[in-house]
């Protein structure tokens, strides 16, 4: 049974160039979330999905960001164009809203250093 | 301001004794509980959780405690073994309506078991 998967795995470049990273989330889940890692601030929800669309977009820290989610098993995060501090682990995860315990499965990760 | 905090960014365990990670928060309206396990590399992997109205629960070597007065979570792992090794995240879920998809995380402790 396939998780969350995420790609690329690993994103080097330059600032000022557009970087999209990918999601495919888990058959069958109806909610997608984007999360940014950093060591400063730890995990933070840059964007909520349910049903394909874009329920909480607070996280996102400025319009450089954008997310879409065209179908159920497919979500992209864009930057553009991307900045160093951009640079930060970025993870994908579903779940099933009506989990009462909203238990979240996370893809591995996409590693971005924006030079 | 965070609402979820844990205090001890790391830990180190003998391997077979008692690993006790803590949790706080500030938010009474936090309604389910749960603990993330990340290894390096990977994304965060759900291990257990604890709704509100409950003070404990047991899943073989896990245990989440709940002091909803103190406002304090804890987890136990008894025994601790070296594959235990990672980040431990708490992460704590909004009551049903507004914010019930987001889970609040906290910053993560290391473990490192000791063989």
């Amino acid at each position: 049974d396939a998780g969350v998967i995420q790609s690329p795995r690993h994103e080097v470049t330059e600032m000022g160039q557009e970087v999209t990273l990918r999601c495919k989330p888990i058959s069958g889940h109806n909610s997608l979330f984007w999360y940014r890692q950093t060591m400063m601030r730890g995990l933070e929800l840059l964007i909520y999905f349910n049903n394909n669309v874009p329920i909480d977009d607070s996280g996102m820290p400025e319009d450089r960001f954008s997310a879409k989610m065209p179908n159920a098993s497919f979500s992209t995060l864009k930057i553009q164009p991307s900045e160093p501090r951009d640079s930060a682990v970025y993870f994908c995860a579903s779940s099933l809203y009506n989990n009462r315990v909203n238990e979240q499965f996370f893809g591995p990760g996409t590693r971005l250093t924006v030079l | 301001d965070q609402q979820v905090k844990q205090n001890s960014p790391s830990l180190s365990v003998q391997e077979g004794r008692i690993s006790i990670l803590n949790c706080d928060y500030t938010n009474s309206m936090f309604d389910y509980f749960l603990w993330y396990k990340k290894y390096p590399a990977e994304g965060p992997t759900f291990l257990i959780s604890i709704s509100s109205i409950k003070d404990k629960n047991e899943d073989g070597r896990f245990t989440v405690f709940l002091n909803k007065s103190a406002k304090h979570l804890s987890l136990h792992i008894v025994p601790s073994q070296p594959g235990d090794s990672a980040v431990y995240f708490c992460a704590l879920k909004g009551p049903a309506g507004a914010g019930s998809y987001q889970l609040t995380f906290g910053k993560g402790t290391k473990l490192s078991v000791i063989p």
